[in-house]
């Protein structure tokens, strides 16, 4: 079963709202989880990692502003797309680090879907 | 950069092995090779990972060459839920430096499994 959860699977907001994506880590404490976007045909690409009890770490390129984390408890980081325009509309994956065993594997989570009109 | 090469697409026939190949020629000594797929508007599936030793699980074979520049995943008989985009994913660990650890995703390889 799944061991990274994300909510909502999918939303449509309107232009200049802001939109909050849950990933939430189901039997284990994930002190690290990324967040990923993914446009149609194209490779996932690493937004930011969110660690539990600090700042998140933004790849370049990706407005911190913008693209609000948060990584307030052990088992859950959260995303807010501020003042959503229609460019930002885009497949939202996450992933968590899950720190048992050979490797401390990375699961992800099934994505959400975020279309702004 | 995605520090991996993949082909970018291969064909298998339901029911036979499907080998897919990854190059990682850059690959540091404690640096993992781990396999993900992607099934159409899902998100990335763990399948395998391996540091130096060849591993099998349930769904999996990883062999990986002995001097770490390559590897192969193989699904023994392939099916037609097998069709999905493969990422070779070699995992780059920042820790030491004080960064943290990511997947860096490169195109991967689009397996189709034919009936």
């Amino acid at each position: 079963g799944a061991v990274v959860s994300q909510h909502p699977s999918w939303v449509i907001c309107k232009s200049g709202t802001s939109v909050k994506i849950e990933c939430r880590s189901l039997d284990f404490q994930a002190t690290t989880m990324f967040w990923y976007r993914q446009f149609p045909k194209q490779s996932l690409m690493l937004m930011a990692t969110s660690n539990e009890g600090s700042k998140a770490t933004y790849e370049q390129g990706v407005e911190k502003d913008k693209f609000l984390i948060n990584h307030a408890s052990l088992t859950l980081s959260t995303l807010t797309v501020t003042s959503a325009h229609p460019e930002d509309s885009s497949f939202y994956i996450c992933s968590a680090r899950r720190p048992t065993g050979y490797g401390n594997t990375i699961y992800f989570g099934e994505g959400s879907w975020l279309t702004v009109v | 950069d995605a520090k991996t090469t993949q082909p970018t697409s291969m064909d298998c026939a339901e029911g036979r092995a499907a080998n897919l190949p990854c190059n990682h020629s850059t690959i540091s000594g404690n640096e993992y090779v781990y396999w993900y797929r992607q099934i159409h508007s899902q998100g990335p599936q763990y399948i395998i990972h391996g540091l130096k030793n060849n591993e099998t699980n349930e769904m999996a074979s990883l062999i990986i060459t002995e001097d770490r520049k390559s590897s192969t995943l193989i699904l023994p008989h392939a099916t037609l839920r097998d069709t999905a985009v493969y990422y070779c994913i070699v995992r780059v660990d920042y820790r030491t430096q004080g960064g943290s650890e990511k997947l860096v995703f490169g195109k991967g390889t689009k397996l189709t499994v034919n009936p």
